[in-house]
C-alpha cells in the first residue's frame, strides 16, 4: 500500500459513455497527478494539481477533463473516448517542496475502450 | 523536455546473479526516482535519488548529477525482481519517465 487508492481498478465503456475515474491520497500531500501508460509507450504525465490548481496540461484532449475538489481527491473524467485511449491510468501525489519532491503512485485503472 | 534513456531494454537473468540498469538524461534535473512496476501494474518507488548514493538491502543506486546518469544495482537477484524498472526525471511537477528495463530472473 502507497497511501494512494484509485478506482475502479478496471473499467470497460463503450465510445459514447461517461465515466469518471477516481483517486484518493491518504499522505497528506498537496500535489497530484495523472498519468497515461500505454502499451509499448513510456508513461505519460496528462495533468498536475498544485495547491488544487492544475499547473499542467500536457495537451491532453478536451475528451479527458480533470476535477481537483480538494487536496485529497482527484477525478478524472472520460466522455466519447476512442479505442486508442485504452490504457493503464495511474494516480500520483507529491508534497512539493524546494529540496523534496518524491511521487506515489497507486495501482492504477485500467481502461478498455470498446 | 527532458529525454531519458535506460538500457538495456530487456534483462534475463539467472537467481542469484548482479546487474546494473542504467538511466541517462539530458538536462539537469532536481527529482529523480527509480520504481519496479509489478505485474499488475502497480509501481512501487524504489529510491528518490537526485544525487549521491543510497542502499537497501540488495538494492542501491547511484546519481551522479553532473554527469546525468544513474545506475541502479540488485545483488544477489530473484524471481520476485522480475518486473520493469523506471527512471523517472524531472523538475518539480514535470518528470519524464524512461522506456523501461524488463528484468527476468530465472529461477
Amino acid at each position: 500500500e502507497t497511501g494512494v487508492t484509485q478506482t475502479p481498478r478496471h473499467l470497460v465503456m463503450g465510445m459514447t459513455n461517461k465515466k469518471s475515474l477516481k483517486c484518493e491520497q491518504h499522505l497528506g500531500h498537496n500535489a497530484m497527478y495523472w498519468y497515461k501508460q500505454s502499451a509499448k509507450k513510456p508513461l505519460e504525465l496528462m495533468f498536475v494539481y498544485n495547491f488544487k490548481e492544475q499547473t499542467e496540461n500536457n495537451s491532453v484532449p478536451s475528451r479527458f477533463s480533470p476535477e481537483c475538489p480538494n487536496s485529497s481527491h482527484l477525478f478524472l473524467h472520460l466522455h466519447t473516448l476512442q479505442p486508442e485511449d485504452s490504457a493503464l491510468y495511474l494516480c500520483a501525489s507529491s508534497q512539493e517542496g524546494p529540496r523534496y519532491n518524491e511521487q506515489f503512485f497507486g495501482p492504477g485503472t485500467r481502461l478498455t475502450v470498446l | 523536455g527532458i529525454q531519458v534513456e535506460q538500457s538495456p531494454p530487456d534483462l534475463i537473468l539467472q537467481e542469484g546473479a548482479n546487474s546494473t540498469l542504467r538511466c541517462n538524461f539530458s538536462d539537469s534535473v532536481n527529482n529523480l526516482q527509480w520504481f519496479h512496476q509489478n505485474p499488475w501494474g502497480q509501481l512501487i518507488n524504489l529510491f528518490y535519488i537526485p544525487s549521491g548514493t543510497k542502499q537497501n538491502g540488495r538494492l542501491s543506486a547511484t546519481t551522479v548529477a553532473t554527469e546525468r546518469y544513474s545506475l541502479l544495482y540488485i545483488s544477489s537477484s530473484q524471481t520476485t525482481d522480475s518486473g520493469v524498472y523506471f527512471c523517472a526525471v524531472g523538475d518539480n511537477n514535470d518528470m519524464r519517465f524512461g522506456a523501461g528495463t524488463r528484468l527476468t530472473v530465472k529461477p
